[in-house]
């Protein structure tokens, strides 16, 4: 699976809209784009996932650049449960395969009051 | 709410003891993972299984054994503990890919 490239750590305040980005340049046109978020003493938790197209739910909007090279998780209104280590992972989807991910540093992402 | 169960949630262990690690999963899932994360990294696959009695070598799978005697239940097994395997370690399930996977809250092993 081809490497993500994130900043070690963002802040933001309560309220704002956070834009964490991930780079990956040598991404292959079928490996999915995943985010993930781990707080401490817990496992990590799905956040979103896209191929080519933007996506959106309830937790985050999921922006991919045209050439897929980069994508930007943006997280809106985040409050102080929004903190969190955010993970971006690449992974081929083979029809019959699970998803084995492979888990970075990650972005801590720190939200003051 | 899809579900992993892990237990214990937390282990000491002697060095050179058998330890079992033991994940339980409600979602009717086919794939089962055990991770390893140490203190201020990221999570490494151990083992995986995407059928019952049937287990593959995930990333890092020296010093462990894994077991899926059914779907719905996914074993570690760490034949002779050593100081090394001090970490939390996590079980996941997720259906065939890109499907999101949902993990346990961890087991935290100190080996003594």
């Amino acid at each position: 699976d081809a490497k993500t490239t994130q900043p070690d750590s963002m802040e933001s305040t309560e309220g704002e809209t956070v834009h964490l980005p991930c780079s990956h340049a040598t991404i292959s046109g079928n490996e999915y784009i995943y985010w993930y978020r781990q707080v401490p003493l817990q496992g990590p938790e799905y956040v979103t996932h896209g191929l080519q197209q933007n996506t959106t739910n309830s937790m985050a909007f999921l922006a991919i650049a045209s050439d897929r090279k980069s994508s930007t998780l943006i997280l809106t209104h985040v409050s102080l449960r929004d903190a969190a280590v955010y993970h971006c992972i690449l992974r081929v989807a083979k029809p019959g395969t699970g998803s084995k991910l492979s888990f970075g540093k990650g972005a801590k992402l720190t939200v003051s009051p | 709410e899809a579900a992993v169960t892990q237990s214990p949630r937390s282990k000491v262990a002697v060095t050179g003891g058998k330890v079992t690690l033991s994940c339980h999963q409600t979602n009717n899932h086919d794939y089962m993972y055990w991770y390893r994360q140490d203190t201020g990294h990221g999570l490494r696959l151990i083992h995986y299984s995407y059928v019952a009695d049937s287990t593959e070598k995930g990333d890092i799978p020296d010093g462990y054994k894994a077991s899926r005697p059914s779907q719905e239940n996914f074993s570690l097994i760490l034949e002779l503990a050593s100081l090394s395997q001090t970490a939390v370690y996590f079980c996941a399930s997720s259906e065939g890919a890109p499907a999101e996977v949902f993990f346990g809250k961890g087991t935290r092993l100190t080996v003594v």
